[in-house]
């Protein structure tokens, strides 16, 4: 079965503070998808990032980054300078290669203070 | 290009009632995905269809029900409504040309939907 777990439930910063949040995912798959979806108040998931399982190269996009390391089975997005729009909840997500389900993380809420 | 739309995006239904609800998917996307979204329980996979065909199914009784029309808009119906239905109810959209799932699903705004 697969699972995602992110363990922060809540994380407070000031604007331009760094913030990182961790996921952690268990699947036995060999082919698997790994996403980052953000939902602000108004309730929409808002698409950030996909990686497949043979990709482990992190990426940066804008203030944006992410570190998927197979090893420790985690997918981890770091937010930098955060702003004030940064604020919502944040969702990793993980998906086989076929079924087309995903199986959500709790979330974190990310909240920014100016 | 226009993203998902639902509709209605609020609805107040009493215990025993039954609700449809409705999405559209982005222009060119064949699969739809529905999903419920609780404080309790979190976000949970409903089921998905593609070119009208029901492909996965999650865990829920057999009150929730959806369907996928030609033009690949897609309803999903909940009967007998229970105070624990309500929620957010998301609708996701992928081009998924195929039976393999690597797509990415693109939300819509959701219906909120209050049981009273």
């Amino acid at each position: 079965a697969q699972k995602v777990t992110q363990a922060q439930t809540e994380i407070s910063v000031v604007e331009k503070e760094d913030v990182t949040l961790d996921c952690v995912y268990e699947t036995r798959d060999t082919t698997y998808y790994l996403f980052w979806y953000k939902q602000p108040p108004s309730g929409e998931l808002v698409f950030l990032i996909r990686r497949n399982s043979f990709d482990e190269q992190n990426e940066i996009s804008g203030r944006y980054s992410w570190n998927f390391q197979k090893s420790t089975s985690s997918f981890n997005f770091t937010i930098t300078a955060s702003q004030v729009v940064d604020s919502a909840v944040y969702f990793c997500a993980l998906s086989d290669a076929y079924r087309g389900k995903l199986q959500f993380g709790a979330g974190t809420q990310v909240v920014v203070t100016p | 290009k226009a993203g998902v739309t639902q509709t209605p995006r609020y609805l107040i239904k009493t215990r025993g009632q039954q609700v449809t609800l409705s999405c559209s998917p982005i222009s060119g996307h064949r699969s739809v995905s529905w999903y419920q979204q609780t404080p309790g329980q979190g976000l949970q996979f409903l089921f998905e269809y593609f070119s009208e065909t029901q492909r996965n199914k999650g865990n829920f009784p057999g009150r929730f029900s959806g369907r996928q029309f030609s033009n690949s808009r897609s309803e999903m119906n909940v009967s007998t409504l229970e105070l624990g239905d309500s929620a957010l109810y998301l609708c996701a959209s992928s081009p998924r040309t195929s039976g393999t799932s690597t797509d990415t699903q693109y939300f819509g705004p959701g219906t909120r939907l209050t049981v009273l």
